[in-house]
This record gives C-alpha cells, structure tokens and sequence, in this order.
C-alpha cells in the first residue's frame, strides 16, 4: 500500500522567517516525488518534482525539496516566506512505471504567514 | 499557469439527482485525471485517460460515477444518483504526456449534494 504522509497539518510562520514542510513516504518501487500548491478556492499548482540525480531540486519561487531515501522523506524548503505563499502544500508520489501513473496525495500543510 | 478548464465551478444537487461536469484539458494533453478531494484535503483518484481511452479507474462507488473522453468533445464525470457523501472538490488535471511528470491542475467543481 502505497501512503503519503504530512505530519503537520498547520504550520504558521512570520513574513520572512524560513519554513520546513515535511512528507514521508512509503513505496516499494520506482517514484515520482512531487509538491503542490493549492490557494483558496484555485486548483492545485505545481512546486517542483525529484525521480532521480541530485537529491535537492529546485522549484518555483524560491521553493526547494530534499529527497531522502533512507528516511522515505522528501521535505519542502523556502528560506523566506511571503505572505503570499500562505496555501495548502501538497506532497504526492506516482509509481513510474504504472500506465497511467496516478498521484498519490498527502492530506496537505496549511501555511499561514503573518506580517 | 494551467490551461485545464473545469465546467461549471460550483454544482448543487439533490440527493439522487445527476450530476455531470466538464473538463477541457490543455491542449496537446492526452493523458487526463480526475480526482476528488473531500473537506479534509483527502484526494482519492477516480479515472484517468489516454485520448479516449480508460488507463486506470477505481471501483466507481457501486457504479454511480461514470466517466468519459470523447475526441473533440469535452471530458466529463457523472454521478448517476447523488449522495450527501459527494459533496467535494472534483479536480480535473491533464499531462502531456506519458514521459511527462509534471500534472496541470483545473480549478475543480465543487459539488453540493444537498
């Protein structure tokens, strides 16, 4: 059974303090491992993704995620946040060799950023 | 930004009515998904496409879901007899391809089963 697991389920930070969101995953293959972002009442958009190579990726505005075999992990990164990234952050796993390769969601990290 | 265009944003339906939506994905997308995603942020993957044709769906609810990709024509999901428990977000995305990884979000329709 594949599952994606975002311990936190809200997280408040200051206007330019940094901020971690963490995903852990459990699967038995080869996976996609991606974030996405969803603002109120817009679908979800996407961060960045990792399948292999270099374990830190870079994504968009200032996002970056760190993949971690051994820990199953592949935690979300911004050294400086905005108001304007406060959202729902969703981490998702798709095998890579299934057809159709559905995402597998997280139940998501609200971020509150206050000024 | 995403170029998937859900029809119609907001859905309110009585217990056992039909209840059909829209999907236009982003040009040059063969591959489409839907999703539902409930109050707690919980998604659960419905059906995906290639072109016209079904690459994987779940156990569609007792077959109340139904759902296709007709060629030059909108995708759409129905659900033949609404129940209170599909009051969600339904989330529509596209992918250009299957090498590709990144997926391309609608907006969703939010449906209300009342």
């Amino acid at each position: 059974t594949q599952t994606v697991s975002q311990s936190d389920a809200h997280v408040t930070v200051f206007e330019g303090d940094s901020v971690e969101l963490r995903c852990n995953y459990s699967y038995g293959g080869s996976i996609y491992l991606s974030w996405y972002i969803q603002h109120h009442g817009r679908g979800l958009q996407f961060l960045l993704k990792y399948y292999s190579g270099n374990p830190v990726v870079q994504g968009v505005n200032g996002f970056e995620a760190e993949f971690s075999k051994s820990d199953s992990s592949f935690h979300l990164r911004k050294a400086s946040v905005h108001w304007s990234d406060s959202a729902v952050y969703f981490c998702a796993v798709s095998p890579a060799y299934q057809g159709g390769r559905a995402l597998i969601f997280g139940t998501g990290t609200t971020v509150s950023v206050s000024p | 930004n995403s170029k998937v265009i859900q029809t119609p944003r907001y859905l309110v339906k009585g217990q056992g009515q039909k209840a059909k939506m829209r999907c236009i994905p982003e040009k040059g997308h063969p591959v489409v998904f839907w999703y539902q995603q409930n109050k707690n942020n919980e998604f659960k993957f419905l059906i995906n496409f290639q072109n016209q044709e079904v690459l994987q769906q779940i156990d569609m609810t007792e077959k109340r879901f139904s759902a296709e990709c007709p060629s030059n024509s909108p995708c759409s999901l129905e659900i033949q007899s609404s129940e209170a428990g599909d009051s969600a977000l339904y989330l529509c995305a596209s992918r250009p391809g299957q090498g590709a990884t990144e997926v391309f979000f609608g907006k969703g329709t939010r449906l209300t089963v009342v």
